[in-house]
């Protein structure tokens, strides 16, 4: 597809369950980067790739949340053991700038919306 | 990244201009004004940028104050697709994309 693609686009979730959600970047797009969003509030950044490397992950808000993006395209974040506190949007965004382009235009994908129960 | 100050909401009738503030007063002199907006169920889309000079594309146009303390997104003719979540953010030199939003400005757009 043209965008960036993100799936499930809705996901419930038990309490202590994993979850893995994925997020296919417009090809050729160097740079991968997780939001998420609480309702009501503005994405909020989690982590950044650039390539198969994960260069920021300071957003992460604990070692529950983990991503990856093995061979520099596809990303997954991972969720283990949710919470309720978990339940919020999380966008997926594709750059072709590397570091330093401040001026890259970042492509967002539709956002997979989780819910824990 | 310096912070941005929004109105949380606005209102506007369609088809008429509306103008969205932006307040960057601690702004450094290589950040670049970037706007996103988001619609409802959507992600963010990006609008417009700019580092001095205003701009205008087939979105909207920016206008840069002099000093660069504020700056505002102008919508020539709103339209009911227009109604979203505007977020004015700042990138500064080796900004990656770790991109801080804010709160936004809510705008209403009505018939």
């Amino acid at each position: 597809g043209a965008g960036v693609s993100q799936s499930p686009r809705y996901k419930v979730a038990k309490r202590g369950q994993d979850v893995a959600l994925r997020c296919d970047p417009i090809s050729g797009h160097v740079s991968l980067f997780w939001y998420q969003q609480a309702l009501g509030q503005g994405p909020e950044f989690l982590t950044y790739f650039q390539n198969e490397a994960q260069l920021d992950k300071s957003g992460l808000p604990s070692d529950r949340f983990f991503a990856e993006r093995p061979e520099g395209s596809v990303s997954t974040l991972k969720i283990q053991r949710t919470q309720q506190e978990d339940s919020a949007g999380y966008l997926c965004a594709s750059s072709s700038r590397t570091s330093g382009g401040t001026t890259g235009e970042l492509f967002f994908g539709e956002g997979s919306r989780l819910t824990v129960l | 990244d310096a912070k941005t100050t929004q109105p949380n909401s606005m209102e506007s009738n369609e088809e008429e201009p509306v103008h969205l503030p932006c307040n960057h007063s601690t702004i450094s002199g290589t950040d670049y004004i970037h706007w996103y907006r988001q619609l409802p169920s959507q992600g963010p889309e990006y609008v417009i940028h700019g580092l001095t000079s205003n701009v205008n594309n087939r979105m909207a146009s920016l206008a840069i104050a002099e000093d660069r303390k504020s700056s505002t997104l102008i919508l020539h003719r709103a339209t009911l697709r227009d109604a979203a979540v505007y977020y004015c953010i700042l990138r500064g030199l080796g900004n990656t994309g770790k991109l801080i939003f804010g709160q936004g400005t809510t705008l209403q757009v009505k018939p």
